[in-house]
């Protein structure tokens, strides 16, 4: 079955980056996109990037441009995110999942990975 | 702010029927689907597009939309199903994707 299973919990200090790993299977890795979502502490779910593993191309949300970086290493069919410069308010839980589009008009996540806890703290 | 707006918190008794609403521009170009999270774990699809439902998903899970605005029906709600819920969409610049701020459903 498909499954994205991501790295384990991190934590970093202010100023620091960090970099959360989200290894796939059970699917041909190269045909669907994946994107990475984050949630702070009772908080909602919150959009960040999206990679296309098929030639490595990304979007970023404008909240996060310059910051984040995703990138895909085919060989072990696996999508990084690093988040640099941390500040506290960056402590979250980091999902990746998979895309699925329909004729352009309805996108769809799933599954989603377990979650990376990332805790910033001095 | 969440350019997909939702109401922070339903409420329904056991068995009824509750709708939860997701508001946006986004939803005239795009359909949405729906996540439910309960707390400690990753978000779970329940339903995207036209009524469309993963494996697994009870069919009492419903979906519609009608302009900017998508809706998720729950018809004979369980205790099971208490948990936020959020909507997701494509925004309409086709740059980027968003949420829904998310609705946190209480069974009573």
């Amino acid at each position: 079955q498909v499954q994205l299973v991501q790295s384990g919990a991190e934590v970093k200090k202010p100023g620091a980056s960090v970099r959360v790993s989200c290894k796939t299977s059970g699917y041909t890795f190269t045909r669907n996109w994946i994107h990475w979502v984050r949630q702070a502490p009772g908080q909602g779910l919150e959009w960040m990037g999206i990679i296309n593993p098929n030639g490595g191309a990304t979007m970023y949300a404008q909240k996060f441009q310059g910051r984040v970086t995703v990138t895909r290493d085919t060989t072990t069919s696996t999508v990084h995110m690093e988040l640099r410069s941390l500040r506290s308010d960056d402590t979250a839980i980091y999902y990746c999942a998979r895309d699925h589009s329909n004729e352009m008009v309805v996108w769809w996540l799933d599954p989603w990975g377990q979650g990376t806890l990332v805790t910033v703290s001095s | 702010s969440s350019e997909l707006t939702q109401d922070p918190a339903v409420s329904v008794a056991l068995g009824q029927t509750v709708t939860i609403t997701c508001q946006g521009d986004s939803l005239r170009t795009c359909y949405a689907s729906w996540y439910q999270q309960k707390p400690g774990q990753a978000p779970v699809l329940v339903i995207y597009g036209k009524n469309n439902r993963p494996s697994g998903i009870p069919d009492r899970f419903s979906c519609s939309s009608s302009g900017n605005t998508a809706s998720l029906t729950i018809s004979g709600a369980q205790a099971e199903d208490e948990a936020d819920y959020y909507c997701y969409s494509r925004h309409s610049s086709a740059n980027h994707w968003v949420f829904g701020g998310g609705t946190k459903l209480t069974v009573l």
